[in-house]
């Protein structure tokens, strides 16, 4: 059964950082491209980074490049995204996803609240 | 990066049909099979139910289907049951390693 772990949300003052975890199992991590999606309170689904399974291509969305990074332990079967430069639009569910035929399988999410 | 245009809501009582419309451009859902829809309930994490615009992943009732003409990607339920009453999103890749989400819809089950 395939399984996603998102940990490392909490609350950060704006400007801050965070590093977000996503531990898989029940899959061959290393063969699968992973991606991190969020979602605002009582908003719809952006979709924010994702990384190759190899870890030398990413991808991000306007709003977070330059800020963010997704990065990735195969050894460690873990996801993770290095939020930097935190804004209070930044706050959301996050949740990491497995690329099947798509974005196949989620985790349950982290919390990530930007405020002072 | 503009999110794809989807309806806030629809509705359909039960047993009927109801098609969800996710509007995009030439540069993401009108080149690319790689539109796909996901189902997410209250409190919940999102669900995978139509990929590749038509692909149904295991355990997903066939009352679900996807299709697509030009920049437009549609989701159409039929034989709507209760539990089908949740948000849905369509997502499409746009290339350069990026994918956009819709906006969601709300499907009520009148």
């Amino acid at each position: 059964e395939v399984q996603l772990v998102e940990s490392g949300g909490g609350l950060v003052q704006p400007g801050g950082s965070l590093r977000l975890s996503c531990a898989a199992s029940g899959f061959s991590f290393s063969s699968h491209w992973m991606h991190w999606v969020r979602q605002a309170p009582g908003k719809g689904l952006v979709w924010v980074s994702r990384i190759s399974n190899e870890g030398s291509t990413t991808g991000y969305a306007d709003s977070v490049q330059g800020r963010f990074t997704i990065s990735r332990d195969n050894a460690k079967n873990t996801l993770y995204l290095q939020m930097n430069s935190l804004r209070a639009e930044d706050t959301a569910m996050y949740y990491c996803a497995r690329q099947g035929g798509s974005l196949d399988d989620w985790g349950h999410g982290t919390t990530v609240t930007v405020s002072s | 990066q503009s999110a794809l245009t989807q309806p806030p809501s629809a509705s359909g009582s039960p047993g009927q049909s109801v098609t969800i419309s996710c509007t995009g451009t030439s540069s993401d859902v009108g080149s690319y099979k790689y539109v796909s829809w996901y189902q997410q309930h209250p409190g919940k994490a999102p669900k995978l139910i139509i990929y590749e615009v038509n692909k149904r992943p295991s355990g997903v009732p066939d009352r679900f289907s996807g299709s697509k003409s030009g920049n437009t990607a549609s989701l159409t339920v039929s034989g709507l049951q209760a539990e089908d009453e949740a948000d849905y999103y369509c997502c499409s890749y746009a290339g350069n390693n990026i994918d956009i989400f819709g906006g969601g819809t709300k499907l009520t089950v009148l």
